[in-house]
């Protein structure tokens, strides 16, 4: 059963334009939402977060938005910069559960 | 701040060997997390540790794979003996409370394990 699905393995962005990855989850229990990027031969590194109480937060290029009642988030980063191009894991959990589930990922890739 | 450290990076074995997996996380993180990373999949807990303590368990097949966190610090997962569906990349992961409403989870490299 997975309850974090990313269902674009793949995506390519020109450099400048805006990337939107996008992720669904199914377990109503989840209130936190982490991504995180990871480039080949490296760990996962802590890219943002939202928690349940907002439908948006920003760091920089980034941004996560939240649709709760869709049970849907999405990650635009702008602009796509070639830096960019890593795999991309949407993650969930309750928060203080302290347990991350993770999607499958997908792979972005920025075209110069 | 150093980071999540694991060791080795590579380990290439024959089916039915051991193996065995260090971490040490980062300085003060009381959780420490061993996750298992399937080639196209994302990573999938196997144990949790609240200091030298284990929380969750429940995803580790325990009639192969250990795991034990003896002082509270670091770490060891093994794999006795190893299958060939246990390659994977292992994730060793520390966690830390950024603020009232924000968490996440410090990774290591990882350990890719091959087994032939």
């Amino acid at each position: 059963d997975q309850q974090v699905k990313q269902n674009s393995p793949s995506l390519s962005v020109q450099e400048g334009r805006i990337s939107i990855l996008n992720c669904d989850y199914t377990n109503s229990m989840f209130d936190y939402f982490l991504w995180y990027k990871k480039y080949p031969a490296e760990g996962p590194t802590f890219l943002i977060s939202i928690s349940s109480i907002k439908d948006k937060n920003e760091d920089g290029r980034f941004t996560v938005f939240l649709n709760k009642s869709a049970k849907h988030l999405s990650l635009h980063i702008v602009p796509s910069q070639p830096g960019d191009s890593a795999v991309y894991f949407c993650a969930a959990t309750n928060f203080g559960n302290e347990k991350l589930t993770f999607g499958t990922g997908t792979r972005l890739t920025i075209i110069p | 701040e150093a980071g999540v450290a694991q060791s080795p990076r590579y380990k290439i074995i024959e089916k039915r060997q051991s193996v065995a997996f260090w971490c040490n996380p980062i300085s003060g993180h009381a959780t420490l997390y061993w996750y298992q990373q399937i080639l196209g999949q994302g990573p999938k807990l196997l144990i949790q540790f609240q200091n030298n303590g284990v929380v969750d368990d429940s995803q580790l097949p325990k009639d192969r794979f250990s795991a034990e966190r003896l002082k509270g610090v670091d770490s060891t997962l093994k794999i006795q003996p190893a299958k060939l569906e246990d390659s994977a990349v292992y994730l060793c992961a520390s966690r830390r409370v950024l603020s009232l409403y924000q968490e996440t989870q410090y990774f290591g490299p990882g350990t890719r394990l091959l087994v032939l």
